[in-house]
């Protein structure tokens, strides 16, 4: 399978715990993008990259959020201090090229719950 | 400012019905594009078309088909004779130069019933 993967697909967690996930695009798509799900609502941008340079930064992501992609391939989201509102579902796509009117592929998202 | 409305939150049709997704959108920039994506079930995002604000010929796929007016800012999608496997949550978005990435509707959900 060579689409985009992600993993934990599920993680559960208590409030004020660290947490990473990690994001593997499809090989050569040099554009990653993280999105948030929350129930009932469509995905909301978080970040993107083009190749290992973060390029944007939503104001959703707040201070308590990082992510890197240090060698232009995997990626990771770091949450810290989590927080009950921080439950979502994180999704990440990658793109080839180096516009956003490219087609994005989805990966199946990691879904975190915060006690 | 970008903005996709999808005012139908959910929609319930019977096997073969034909049904309209609609989708209205916002945008300052004169250059754009427009998406639709099905999330079924397992929850993966699945591409189904691109349109940029220059090609304003309908599009038809099979059973799906793609009605895009700019003077109405819409960008509905059919689908004819509907089956059990459409049902899902579909996401019309929009990309312009003056945004980083997708801008997502809120979904409408299908139900399709045998």
């Amino acid at each position: 399978d060579t689409g985009v993967s992600q993993d934990p697909r599920h993680k559960i967690t208590k409030r004020g715990q660290n947490v990473t996930f990690r994001c593997d695009p499809i090989s050569e798509h040099n554009r990653l993008y993280w999105y948030r799900q929350t129930l009932g609502q469509g995905p909301e941008f978080l970040t993107y990259f083009q190749n290992e340079a973060q390029l944007e930064k939503s104001r959703l992501l707040s201070d308590r959020f990082s992510a890197e992609r240090p060698k232009g391939s995997f990626s990771t989201l770091e949450i810290q201090r989590t927080e009950q509102g921080d439950s979502a579902m994180y999704l990440c796509a990658s793109s080839l090229g180096t516009s956003g009117y490219n087609e994005q592929f989805f990966g199946p998202g990691t879904r975190l719950t915060v006690l | 400012a970008q903005k996709v409305t999808q005012a139908q939150t959910e929609i319930s049709v019977v096997e073969k019905e034909d049904v309209t997704l609609d989708c209205v959108y916002e945008t300052r920039d004169t250059t754009y594009y427009l998406f639709w994506y099905k999330q079924p079930p397992s929850g993966e995002l699945v591409f189904l078309i691109r349109r940029n604000s220059f090609d304003e010929q309908n599009e038809i796929s099979g059973r799906y088909s793609w009605n895009f007016q700019k003077s109405t800012s819409s960008f509905n999608f059919t689908i004819t004779a509907s089956q059990v496997v459409d049902s899902a949550v579909y996401f019309c978005a929009l990309y312009s130069n003056s945004g980083y990435a997708l801008n997502f509707g809120k979904g409408t959900s299908l139900l399709v019933t045998p």
